[in-house]
C-alpha cells in the first residue's frame, strides 16, 4: 500500500515571497510523483510530475519540485508567489498496481 | 479533444433517492478513477476502472455505492438511497493505457452532490 502525507494543511505567504509545500510518501515499490492544483470550484490540474531522471522537475506557473528518494519527499517550491497562486495543492503518488493516491491537500493563501 | 466531461455539475437529491453521476473520459483514455472530496478532507480514492473491469474498489463503501465503465458510453457512479453524509464533490479522472504508469490523469470539473 502507498500513502502520501502533506504536512501543512494551510500555508500563508506574502505576495512575491518564496514558498515550499511539503510532501512525503511511503511505498514499497518505485513510484511516480505528481503535484496537482485545484482552484475554487474547479477540477484538478497537473502542475508537474516526476517519472525518472533528473530529480529536479519544473512545472507550469513557475513551480518546481525535487524528488528526494532517501527522505521519501517531493516538496513543491516557487521562488516568488503571486496572488493568483491562491489555491489547494495536492501531492499524489502512483506505484506498483495501485492507482493514484492523494495527500489531504495544502491550502496556499497569498497575502498582499 | 474535449477534456474529461462530468455531468451533471450540480445534483440535488432527497434522502432515499438514487444519484447517478456520469463521467466521459478523454478520447483514447481507457482508465477511469473516481474520487470523493469532502471539506477539509482532501481527495479520497473510491474506485479505479478500466473498460468493463473494476481494478480496485478498495475506497468504495460496501453498501449503496457502485461503479461501472461499460465498453460503450460513460463511466457511471451510482449511489442508492442517498443520505446527508453523501453530500460531497465527486471527481472523475481518466488516463491513457498505462504503458509505464506515469501516465498523467486528467480531471473533470466534478459533480457536487447535495442531499436534502
Amino acid at each position: 500500500a502507498q500513502s502520501v502525507t502533506q504536512l501543512d494543511s494551510q500555508v500563508p505567504v506574502f505576495e512575491e515571497a518564496p514558498v515550499e509545500l511539503r510532501c512525503n510518501y511511503s511505498s514499497s515499490v518505485s513510484v511516480y510523483l505528481f503535484w496537482y492544483v485545484q482552484y475554487p470550484n474547479q477540477g484538478l490540474q497537473l502542475l508537474l510530475k516526476y517519472l525518472s531522471g533528473s530529480t529536479l522537475v519544473k512545472g507550469i506557473n513557475g513551480f518546481e519540485a525535487e524528488f528526494n528518494k532517501s527522505q521519501t519527499s517531493f516538496h513543491l517550491r516557487k521562488p516568488s508567489v503571486h496572488i493568483s497562486d491562491t489555491a489547494e495543492y495536492f501531492c499524489a503518488v502512483m506505484g506498483g498496481a495501485d492507482g493514484l493516491t492523494f495527500g489531504k491537500g495544502t491550502h496556499l493563501i497569498i497575502q498582499p | 479533444n474535449a477534456g474529461v466531461m462530468q455531468n451533471p455539475r450540480h445534483l440535488v437529491r432527497r434522502r432515499g433517492q438514487e444519484a447517478r453521476l456520469r463521467c466521459s473520459p478523454m478520447k483514447g483514455h481507457s482508465h477511469v478513477y473516481w474520487y470523493r472530496q469532502l471539506p477539509e478532507e482532501g481527495l479520497k480514492f473510491m474506485v479505479y476502472l478500466q473498460k468493463e473491469n473494476i481494478i480496485d474498489e478498495s475506497g468504495m463503501p460496501k453498501e449503496r455505492f457502485s461503479a461501472e465503465f461499460p465498453k460503450e458510453g460513460p463511466s457511471i457512479l451510482r449511489i442508492q438511497q442517498v443520505v446527508r453524509g453523501d453530500s460531497a464533490a465527486y471527481f472523475c479522472a481518466s488516463s491513457p493505457p498505462l504503458q509505464g504508469r506515469g501516465a498523467e490523469a486528467f480531471f473533470g470539473q466534478g459533480t457536487r452532490l447535495t442531499v436534502v
